[in-house]
């Protein structure tokens, strides 16, 4: 059972627009929310991540926000660009490695 | 810095067989875990270990299985292979407790 859920599946975005994708959590032990970015014959690499005690965090376009008591977190991508066309996984964990991914957000920037 | 490395990138094996897949972290890096990606499941994770010691486990069949060298390099092994264990297998290293996963490129395994 995924016990990290992300949505949307699928999202198209025209360049210069705004990206957002969203993950909901049960577990309150978790307390790492990574953000990998994965490109067609690449492993994830890590976007960002943020814990628990801070509601935003922010590094260049990317921004994720950070909904405690929602038990909620989300991804923004400002100004969109074609080279963020890729497909975007949220993740948790309890610190202990054991990362558990949502099902992905596959996201085209159109030109 | 180089990168995780694992090879070979691709294989092909027949349903039965076993198969064995390798990892190089990063230098420096003593944590290795391994992750199966697949359209249907996502990606999940299989296993962890540190300083030779498996620390972590997650839901997979006892086919399933990994060791940790001393220079941390990793390997995993499937045996009796299934047509369900076609996926693409990524290893992924960090530093110690509680820092960022560097992924590799992942062995992608066909089983025919």
């Amino acid at each position: 059972q995924q016990q990290v859920k992300q949505s949307p599946q699928s999202l198209i975005v025209q360049k210069g627009g705004i990206s957002i994708i969203n993950c909901a959590y049960e577990n309150t032990a978790f307390d790492y929310f990574p953000w990998y970015q994965q490109f067609p014959g690449k492993g994830p690499a890590l976007l960002i991540a943020i814990r628990p005690d801070v509601s935003e965090k922010k590094e260049g376009r990317f921004t994720i926000s950070f909904n405690k008591s929602a038990k909620q977190f989300s991804l923004h991508i400002m100004d969109s660009q074609p080279g963020d066309s890729a497909t975007y996984f949220c993740a948790a964990s309890m610190s202990d490695y054991k990362l558990s991914f949502g099902a992905g957000t596959t996201v085209t920037v159109r030109a | 810095k180089a990168g995780v490395t694992q090879t070979p990138r691709y294989l092909i094996k027949t349903r039965g067989q076993q198969v064995t897949l390798s990892c190089s972290p990063i230098s420096g890096h003593r944590s290795v875990s391994w992750y199966q990606q697949t359209p249907g499941q996502g990606l999940q994770f299989l296993f962890e270990y540190f300083s030779e010691t498996q620390r972590n486990k997650g839901n997979f069949p006892g086919r399933f299985s990994g060791r940790q060298f001393s220079n941390s390099r990793s390997e995993m092994n499937v045996s009796t292979l299934e047509l369900g264990d076609s996926a693409l297998y990524l290893c992924a290293s960090s530093l110690e407790a509680i820092s960022p996963l560097h992924f590799g490129n992942g062995t992608r395994l066909t089983v025919t």
